[in-house]
């Protein structure tokens, strides 16, 4: 099952701008993460928000959580070509420590 | 891709054929994942092993099956009961720090059925 479902499914923008991608999802999670995939390669763990948090930074990355709307968004700011790659939410529920992984959103950032 | 490695990084399999895909973690993690990506899609999960010698169906495990005998190696094997395996398996473990979901994955093998 897809709990995460992403928006935009492509994003194309130029280096220097500011990427935005939301998540939302359908049931309660114990927190919300967020992966990101270039072709052909495995994932890597970007940054993880609990339920109880609101909003996380890391680097160039800022992610909020709105747990009333069951929805996240991952912004990249002042963006890199080196930042194309497809990224996924993914969400952990309270009754299981699974990850529920989203469609993704494949970003291209043009130099 | 830290310390998880999968192999081999291409694999063609005639159809009827079993195939076995390897992962290995030399980073102590308890807990060990497969999961399937469709082009275009996201992960879905196909088994996982919390501790040795212990493991579960996730989503789609039809056709799929999967051994947990050391605490590093989890390998999976295609059947040729998986009527459409062509797709790009992962392999990830999460650390035993408790209230850490963080999963740690492997650089994937590409299963391409001829």
């Amino acid at each position: 099952s897809q709990q995460g479902e992403e928006d935009p499914q492509a994003l194309s923008i130029q280096e220097g701008e500011n990427a935005t991608m939301n998540c939302s999802y359908k049931t309660s999670i114990n927190n919300l993460q967020w992966y990101r995939q270039n072709s052909g390669r495995g994932l890597v763990h970007l940054i993880l928000i609990r339920s109880n948090e609101r909003e996380k930074h890391s680097g160039r990355l800022r992610v909020t959580l709105d747990t009333s709307k069951k929805s996240s968004s991952l912004l990249i700011t002042a963006s890199r070509a080196a930042d194309t790659a497809s990224y996924f939410c993914a969400t952990v529920s309270d009754s299981s420590y699974k990850l529920i992984f989203g469609s993704g959103t494949r970003l291209l950032v043009r130099p | 891709d830290g310390g998880i490695t999968q192999s081999p990084k291409y694999l063609f399999r005639k159809e009827g054929q079993n195939v076995t895909l390897s992962c290995e973690q030399n980073l102590n993690h308890d807990a060990m994942y497969w999961y399937r990506q469709d082009p275009g899609q996201g992960l879905r999960l196909i088994y996982y092993s919390q501790i040795v010698n212990d493991f579960q169906k996730g989503d789609i495990a039809e056709g799929y099956s999967v051994s947990r005998e050391k605490k590093e190696s989890f390998p999976l094997t295609v059947t040729s009961a998986q009527k459409n395996p062509t797709a790009f398996y992962l392999c990830a473990s999460t650390p035993p720090v408790e209230g850490t979901d963080t999963q740690y994955f492997g650089p994937g093998t590409r299963l391409t059925v001829l």
